[in-house]
């Protein structure tokens, strides 16, 4: 597709339930970036993936939060054991390469919902 | 990444230019500005970008003082759509890959 594709757009689960959500990043972008942005609030870095490696996972909130790359494409964010603060809006978004130069874009977000 | 600063919230009238500033005085040489906006938690939506030069595009225009310590967003013709919390950010070229947002300026464009 043109823009960077997320999946599922909403989400609600239950308290300690394990979530996956999924991004299809824009075709050849090397960069991939997760992004969480909880109601009302500015947007938290999670995790930088330059190819199918992660050079920066500082953003990852705990270790129930975990993402991977395969094929240099589509990206996985898990997040185990879900609570009530992991309600969010998760965004995604790719770029080129990761050099300041080119521009970041960002996918609709999945909305995650823990009841 | 150098610092920005934004007024918390701006007006507009439907159809007059909307110019939104962003101090950036401690920006290095090697440092991007880039402008997002972001419609109702939607996802962001990529504006402009420059290093020193005036630049415009179909959707704005950003003007960078010839010191690139400020520069301001113009959007020429402001809709109802273009409400939204505009951001400025700076990224040093190279080494820094990623995007760090501050609270931006919501714009108001009222009919």
């Amino acid at each position: 597709g043109a823009g960077v594709s997320q999946s599922p757009s909403n989400k609600v689960t239950e308290k300690g339930k394990d979530v996956e959500l999924r991004c299809d990043p824009i075709s050849g972008h090397t960069a991939l970036y997760w992004y969480r942005q909880r109601l009302g609030q500015g947007l938290e870095f999670l995790i930088y993936f330059q190819g199918n490696s992660a050079p920066d996972k500082s953003g990852l909130p705990s270790d129930r939060f975990s993402a991977e790359r395969t094929g240099e494409s589509v990206s996985t964010l898990t997040i185990q054991r879900t609570q009530q603060e992991d309600s969010a809006v998760y965004l995604c978004a790719s770029s080129r390469s990761g050099t300041a130069g080119n521009t970041i874009y960002f996918g609709e977000g999945s909305w995650l919902t823990v009841v | 990444d150098a610092k920005t600063t934004q007024p918390p919230s701006m007006d507009c009238a439907e159809g007059r230019a909307a110019n939104l500033p962003c101090n950036h005085s401690t920006i290095s040489g090697n440092e991007y500005v880039y402008w997002y906006r972001q419609i109702h938690s939607q996802g962001p939506q990529y504006i402009i970008h420059g290093l020193k030069n005036n630049e415009t595009n179909e959707m704005a225009s950003l003007i960078i003082t010839e010191d690139r310590k400020s520069s301001t967003l113009i959007l020429p013709h402001a809709t109802l759509r273009d409400t939204a919390v505009y951001y400025c950010i700076v990224r040093v070229a190279g080494s820094n890959y990623k995007l760090t947002f501050g609270k931006g300026t919501l714009l108001t464009v009222n009919p």
